[in-house]
């Protein structure tokens, strides 16, 4: 079955940087898209990043655009997020998830990595 | 404030059909797939509905989907208390070139 973990998260100050993985298994990880998704603490969800399944197309939210960078490594089956410049309101649950297409839907989500922001 | 406008609370008692609008625009809604995702407490979101009305596997029947325009609609038929979740609509957006998310529906079951 499809299994996303996810890790890197702490606690980390603002200005600073973090790098955010995901591990995929069950599937082929190489024919799918992925995205990040956070939440913030009692918040709703946001989407943050997508890739296209060979890492060729990526799009980004407005609001993480030019501080994040999303990227993938086929061949050891990982998603990554490069955070730089954090900002405390980047404080959330980050979720990786499955695409189906880039534009279609996200069917598989893991469990999440805490990032919290703070001086 | 979220793209995608969700009431921020719904209720029914057991057994009662309960209706979460998410209304959106030409450039989302109006122009690509709608999907719906149920969340609880504490866990990863799941994907209720996808391409406006369609379940994946293992979704009870109870949930439906549809879309009119702009706006979109989940509909739990049958209320039951393990429903009581929160529930977001999300959909691609040509305009902004990503995902957007309504802010969601806390559905309690009375």
């Amino acid at each position: 079955q499809v299994q996303l973990v996810e890790s890197g998260g702490g606690v980390v100050q603002p200005g600073r940087s973090l790098r955010l993985s995901c591990a995929a298994s069950g599937f082929t990880f190489s024919g799918y898209g992925m995205h990040w998704v956070r939440q913030a603490p009692g918040k709703g969800l946001e989407w943050v990043a997508v890739i296209s399944h060979d890492g060729t197309n990526t799009y980004y939210a407005d609001s993480v655009k030019g501080r994040f960078t999303i990227s993938r490594d086929n061949s050891m089956e990982t998603l990554s997020l490069q955070m730089e410049s954090l900002r405390v309101e980047d404080t959330a649950l980050y979720y990786c998830a499955r695409a189906v297409g880039l534009t279609f839907y996200f069917d598989s989500w893991g469990q999440g990595t805490l990032v919290t922001v703070s001086s | 404030q979220s793209v995608l406008t969700q009431p921020p609370s719904a209720s029914g008692t057991p057994g009662q059909r309960v209706t979460i609008s998410c209304s959106g625009s030409d450039s989302n809604i109006g122009t690509n797939s709608v999907n719906w995702f149920q969340q609880f407490p504490g866990t990863a979101p799941k994907l209720l509905v996808y391409s406006h009305d369609h379940r994946p596997s293992g979704v009870p029947d109870r949930f439906s989907g549809s879309k009119s325009g702009t706006s979109a609609s989940l509909a739990i038929s049958g209320l039951q208390s393990e429903d009581e979740a929160d529930y977001y609509c999300a959909s691609w957006d040509d305009s902004l070139n990503g995902w957007v998310f309504g802010g969601g529906t806390k559905v309690t079951v009375l």
